[in-house]
């Protein structure tokens, strides 16, 4: 069972447009991370959040914690075929680091 | 390049055999994690080392064993191996041990038994 629940767990869309994923839990985090990790290569941190209800922007990347820090949202906008890629969460206690399955996100050129 | 190395990149062995992953974490880095992903288990925590000393333990085997060098790089040791630990073999860094949510991770050792 994992700590984190990720959904949806496959998302393919058309370039252009937006998506959401989502990362719950019902364990309060410290802190919560995002990734991004494309095939045979290890995961790349996008963003931390770490105050509840904090909300963060890269770019077309809009990341939401929520305000009970057990849940977080990775928005993108006009998605890029360049995005692809399995989005993980991964939320911290104590000294370890909790990671969702994953959603495997496919942008359609 | 998130400046974590990992060795080898490939690895394939038998059932019963015994392998050694070494890792180098990032520059001024002190802690190292590694980590198993599968796909039926996705990304599980193993171990945790600080400064040469073991701090932290997931859902590590007692077939696997680790240690962290005064040189600060690592090594996963995997021992009568069986069928399932084919997997892929990650190890990450962060600068201490109050920054596990600033993890950079290595490149991943692909381990396949037969």
């Amino acid at each position: 069972t994992q700590l984190l629940e990720q959904s949806p767990q496959f998302l393919s869309i058309q370039e252009g447009e937006n998506l959401t994923v989502y990362c719950n839990s019902s364990s309060v985090f410290s802190s919560l991370q995002w990734y991004r990790q494309e095939p045979g290569e290890g995961p790349v941190l996008l963003v931390t959040v770490v105050t509840g209800g904090e909300v963060k922007k890269l770019k077309r990347l809009t990341f939401q914690f929520g305000d009970a820090r057990k849940d977080s949202s990775l928005h993108i906008t006009a998605a890029q075929p360049g995005d692809t890629g399995l989005y993980l969460c991964a939320g911290a206690i104590g000294y370890k680091l909790s990671f969702g399955a994953g959603t495997t996100v496919t942008v359609r050129a | 390049d998130s400046g974590v190395t990992q060795t080898p990149k490939h690895l394939i062995t038998a059932t019963g055999q015994r392998v050694t992953l070494r890792c180098s974490p990032r520059s001024g880095d002190l802690s190292v994690y590694w980590y198993q992903q599968s796909l039926d288990q996705g990304l599980q925590f193993l171990i945790q080392y600080y400064n040469g000393e073991e701090r932290a333990k997931g859902n590590i085997l007692e077939r696997f064993s680790a240690q962290q060098f005064p040189d600060l790089h690592s090594e996963l040791n995997l021992s009568s191996l069986e069928l399932g630990d084919s997997a892929l073999y990650f190890c990450a860094s962060s600068p201490s041990l109050a920054q596990i949510r600033l993890q950079y991770f290595g490149p991943g050792t692909r381990l396949t038994v037969l």
